[in-house]
């Protein structure tokens, strides 16, 4: 069963512009991560935030992260075309093993 | 730096055929993933593994079968092929367990006819 949704599952936008998506979840996480997948390529890791974070940076990337409202955003500030790909959250929900629920994922296309 | 290797790295096979999808990687990673993507349903974990000799279900396990014999290597198995399994395989893999980010292959393109 998928545990995190990614809104809206296609974005379309100009370069120069900001992109946000949002991620919703169901069940109390440990962390959640951000991946970006090139077409034809395998996911590449961008983020991760922990539950007691609130906030997380790296480079024109900005994650939040509401644990009350179980949600996520990532927001990629001055887009570029390079920056066209598919966008998964992932939650960590604990346990005894270490393992990854995957959204079904956001098409971000940047026009040049 | 190779990090995660995945071959083949296309495949077609008939309906009851058997193979095996092989995953390698450097880093000397305690975890490893086997996942399939399909459109419109996202990655889902097929079998997983916490160490060497070890290996778990996922999400959807059945018509898999995966070993890990050795830490670098983790091995998913098709032993009579359906057309649902045509997907495309990803292999991942990460530190033991604490927040650790996975690194992905890129992937098995697998047909079924």
């Amino acid at each position: 069963s998928q545990q995190g949704e990614e809104d809206p599952q296609a974005l379309s936008i100009q370069e120069g512009e900001n992109a946000t998506m949002n991620c919703s979840y169901k069940t109390s996480i440990n962390n959640l991560q951000w991946y970006r997948q090139n077409s034809g390529r395998g996911l590449v890791h961008l983020i991760l935030i922990r539950s007691n974070e609130r906030e997380k940076h790296s480079g024109r990337l900005r994650v939040t992260l509401d644990t009350s409202k179980k949600s996520s955003s990532l927001l990629i500030t001055a887009s570029r075309a390079a920056d066209t790909a598919s966008y998964f959250c992932a939650t960590d929900s604990g346990g005894s093993n270490y393992k990854l629920t995957f959204g079904k994922g956001t098409l971000l296309t940047v026009n040049p | 730096n190779a990090g995660v290797t995945q071959t083949p790295k296309f495949r077609v096979l008939k309906t009851g055929q058997s193979m095996t999808l092989l995953c390698a990687q450097d880093m000397n990673h305690e975890y490893m993933y086997w996942y399939r993507q399909d459109p419109g349903m996202g990655l889902r974990l097929i079998h997983y593994s916490v160490g060497e000799g070890t290996t778990a279900k996922g999400e959807v396990p059945d018509g898999y079968n995966v070993s890990r014999l050795k830490k670098q290597n983790f091995l998913l198995g098709l032993e009579s092929a359906a057309p649902s399994q045509t997907s495309v395989y990803f292999c991942a893999s990460s530190a033991a367990r604490g927040n650790q980010p996975q690194h992905f292959g890129d992937g098995t393109r697998l047909s079924i006819l």
